[in-house]
């Protein structure tokens, strides 16, 4: 099985600053097809998640472009520029080479 | 716009079946992969499966026999059954579509979570 590890747990961040969170996978994610398998999801407090990055670093439609995915192998790298008040949230990255594997989830909130 | 509601018991006994139903509406499930995450209270997320139209269907290997899933066409719901449950399945539970992008220079499309239901809480408690 994949087992997914992000870091950090908690990130305070404070707003118009950027924020990078990371997401290690037990084995490369790269397919015979050349793309990554990877997702990021938000879960806002008391929302269900909604997705932001596909494929490692596709934005999903309506997703601003102030957040960016990147990586390869087993590293991999969700970027916020400038986060703002209404990204506080849990991010969690998710494999999908092999089923599907979750990472443990990472805090943002506002300084 | 697809829409996806959860529906089931909110309490469950110990050792029984734990069965839910999302309902489709906004496009036909005839179309897409769906599935199915759920998240233990204070935790993080779980993914338990994914069913397609053809009756097709992938489970997290954590959960070994204890899962399956189904769907109803006629109905336009799919459907989670988790047998002999204890406290430890006691969550959030989540339905979800999976939305397939086409991978460029290949065959293959991508699939990934784009509209999730609000989720349905589940007690496991005698």
């Amino acid at each position: 099985d994949i087992v997914v590890t992000q870091s950090p747990d908690s990130l305070p961040v404070n707003p118009g600053e950027p924020a990078s969170i990371s997401c290690r996978s037990s084995q490369s994610l790269l397919h015979r097809n050349g793309q990554y398998y990877l997702d990021w999801y938000l879960q806002k407090p008391g929302q269900s998640p909604q997705v932001l990055i596909y494929m490692g670093s596709n934005r999903a439609p309506g997703v601003p472009d102030r957040f960016s995915g990147s990586g390869a192998g087993t590293d991999f790298t969700l970027k916020i520029s400038r986060v703002e008040a209404e990204d506080v949230g849990v991010y969690y990255c998710m494999q999908t080479l092999q089923t599907r594997t979750f990472g443990q989830g990472t805090k943002v909130e506002i300084k | 716009q697809v829409r996806l509601q959860e529906s089931g018991p909110g309490l469950v006994k110990p050792s029984e079946t734990l069965s839910l139903t999302c309902t489709v509406s906004g496009d036909s499930i005839s179309r897409y992969y769906w599935s199915w995450i759920r998240q233990p209270p204070g935790k993080g997320l779980e993914w338990v499966g994914y069913i397609y139209y053809t009756g097709s269907t992938n489970y997290n290997p954590s959960l070994g026999s204890r899962v399956a899933l189904s769907l109803d066409t006629s109905k336009n719901q799919f459907s989670l059954q988790l047998r002999s449950v204890t406290a430890a399945d006691t969550a959030v539970y989540y339905c979800a579509k999976l939305n397939p992008v086409p991978v460029p220079a290949s065959s293959y499309y991508y699939h990934y979570l784009d509209v999730w239901g609000k989720g349905t809480t589940v007690a496991v408690s005698s």
